[in-house]
C-alpha cells in the first residue's frame, strides 16, 4: 500500500517554463490537497478537491492551476513559473471531511 | 495574527527527557486538534489526532487540549534519537480548511 505517491521528487525549472506535478493516491479517498511548504510559514494550501471533477481554491492559489479527472489522481499545474514559486510541494489525502490527512514525501521545485 | 502560533525551536534535548511541544491559536471556534511529525525530506505524518478539549495518550506520546486558554500541547515521555523531527500542530473548526502551525525542530541527544 504506497498511500500519497507524488511525482516528481525534484526538479529544477526557468522561469516562465511551465510543469505539472502529479499526486497518486491509492486509499480510495475523497478529498485530495495540494501545499506549499516554506521556511517559517508551515503549510500553505493552495487547491484542494472533494470528489473526482471538483476543484477548489485554498489560501494561496495564485500561480497554479489544478485538476482531478479521475478520483485516485490530483495534478497541479504551474502555467508560467517564477521564482515566487519555490518551494516544497506537499499533496495530501482524506477520506472525508472530518479525517486527518495522509501526505505524500513532497516535491521540491527550484524556479531560476 | 496567525491562527496558529508555534515556537520554530530548535529544542534540544537529552535521550529520555520528557518532551512539551506546544501550540497556540485565535478562533474558539477551532475544534479539530492534530500533530504530524515530519522527518527531513519526508512529508508530514499524523502522530495525534483530539476532537474538543482533554488528553490522548499513545504510547509515549500524551496530546493536551485546553480551549479555555487556546492552547494544545504535545508530550512526548522518554524521548528517544528516532524522535529527532519537526513537530507540526494542525488545527481546524470543520476539516474544510486546516492551519498548520509552522513547525518546532527538536533534537534528542543520545
Amino acid at each position: 500500500n504506497a498511500g500519497v505517491t507524488q511525482t516528481p521528487k525534484f526538479r529544477v525549472l526557468k522561469t516562465g517554463q511551465s510543469m505539472t506535478l502529479l499526486c497518486a493516491q491509492d486509499m480510495n479517498h475523497e478529498y485530495m490537497y495540494w501545499y506549499r511548504q516554506d521556511p517559517g510559514m508551515g503549510l500553505r494550501l493552495i487547491h484542494y478537491s472533494v470528489g473526482e471533477g471538483t476543484t477548489a481554491k485554498g489560501e494561496v492559489p495564485d500561480g497554479y492551476n489544478v485538476s482531478r479527472l479521475k478520483k485516485q489522481n490530483f495534478l497541479l499545474g504551474l502555467e508560467s513559473a517564477a521564482p515566487s514559486q519555490t518551494s516544497v510541494y506537499f499533496c495530501a489525502s482524506s477520506m472525508t471531511s472530518d479525517q486527518p490527512q495522509h501526505f505524500g514525501d513532497g516535491t521540491r521545485l527550484s524556479i531560476l | 495574527q496567525k491562527e496558529v502560533e508555534q515556537d520554530p525551536g530548535p529544542l534540544s534535548v537529552p535521550e529520555g527527557a520528557i518532551v512539551s511541544l506546544n501550540c497556540t491559536y485565535s478562533n474558539s471556534a477551532f475544534q479539530y486538534f492534530m500533530w504530524y511529525r515530519q522527518y527531513s525530506r519526508k512529508g508530514p505524518e499524523l502522530l495525534m489526532y483530539t476532537y474538543s478539549s482533554g488528553n490522548k495518550e499513545d504510547g509515549r506520546f500524551t496530546a493536551q487540549v485546553d480551549k479555555s486558554s487556546k492552547y494544545i500541547s504535545l508530550f512526548i515521555r522518554d524521548s528517544q534519537p528516532s524522535d529527532s523531527a519537526t513537530y507540526l500542530c494542525a488545527i481546524s473548526a470543520n476539516f474544510n480548511k486546516f492551519y498548520f502551525g509552522s513547525g518546532t525542530k527538536l533534537n534528542v541527544k543520545p
